[in-house]
């Protein structure tokens, strides 16, 4: 079964300072990868996703994110953090379905980051 | 504007007491699910629909039922609610099982 980790349940960043937010997964085959980011008290919005293409893959906002195949990792950078930045941020894998089933996206359990002033 | 429109947004009921959340989305989406959040867990998938009369159990599916009569509406009943199905819930939705999901405002369930 695929999981997500995320490293860092709380992330602080000075305005202006770079940001990066942590993603690892375990997946047999190379699947699909997405970052969504949460505003309070609202749903989930699509930052960015990664579909086989190319690894470095640019989103909103300025964020990007880098696949790495031999890491196992789809970290999420943005390189001059900005007060509206902060929000709580997913990282998720949908794997390449078995014969008969579904893709499933599987969520990280989350990265809060806060900008400070 | 497309949108996935969840109802209601908050509720607070009492165990045992059947309650429904319904879900729309005015994309012509073929994919539809619904997860839950909790703190420190993320989101989980409870079930999902990949088409009209073509719904199947997620992570969590306990407790939980779901139909899919129409394309637009995917709502999620739970038949005997508890308290450890408090919870925020999100409906979401997407082309196909491939294409990135359009989610809900979400709905804030408290169950006492």
């Amino acid at each position: 079964a695929q999981s997500v980790t995320q490293l860092g349940s709380h992330v602080s960043v000075s305005e202006g300072a770079l940001v990066l937010l942590r993603c690892n997964y375990s997946s047999s085959v190379p699947p699909y990868l997405f970052w969504y980011v949460q505003y309070p008290n609202q749903g989930l919005q699509l930052l960015l996703k990664y579909t086989s293409a190319a690894t470095l893959v640019k989103g909103i906002n300025g964020f990007e994110a880098e696949f790495k195949k031999s890491e196992t990792s789809f970290h999420l950078t943005k390189p001059s953090a900005h007060m509206s930045d902060a929000a709580e941020y997913f990282c998720a894998v949908s794997d390449v379905p078995q014969r008969g089933s579904a893709r499933q996206l599987t969520f990280g359990s989350g990265t809060q980051l806060t900008v400070l002033p | 504007e497309a949108q996935v429109t969840q109802n209601p947004r908050y509720l607070i009921t009492v165990t045992g007491k059947k309650l429904t959340v319904t879900c729309s989305q005015n994309m012509n989406h073929e994919y539809m699910s619904w997860y839950r959040q909790d703190p420190g867990l993320g989101l989980r998938q409870i079930y999902y629909s990949m088409n009209v009369e073509v719904t199947d159990k997620g992570d969590v599916p306990e407790g939980y039922k779901v139909s899919r009569k129409e394309k637009r509406n995917f709502p999620l009943i739970l038949e005997s609610p508890s308290p450890n199905q408090t919870s925020l819930y999100f409906c979401a939705s997407s082309f196909n099982q491939n294409q990135p999901q359009h989610f809900g405002d979400g709905t804030r369930l408290s169950i006492l």
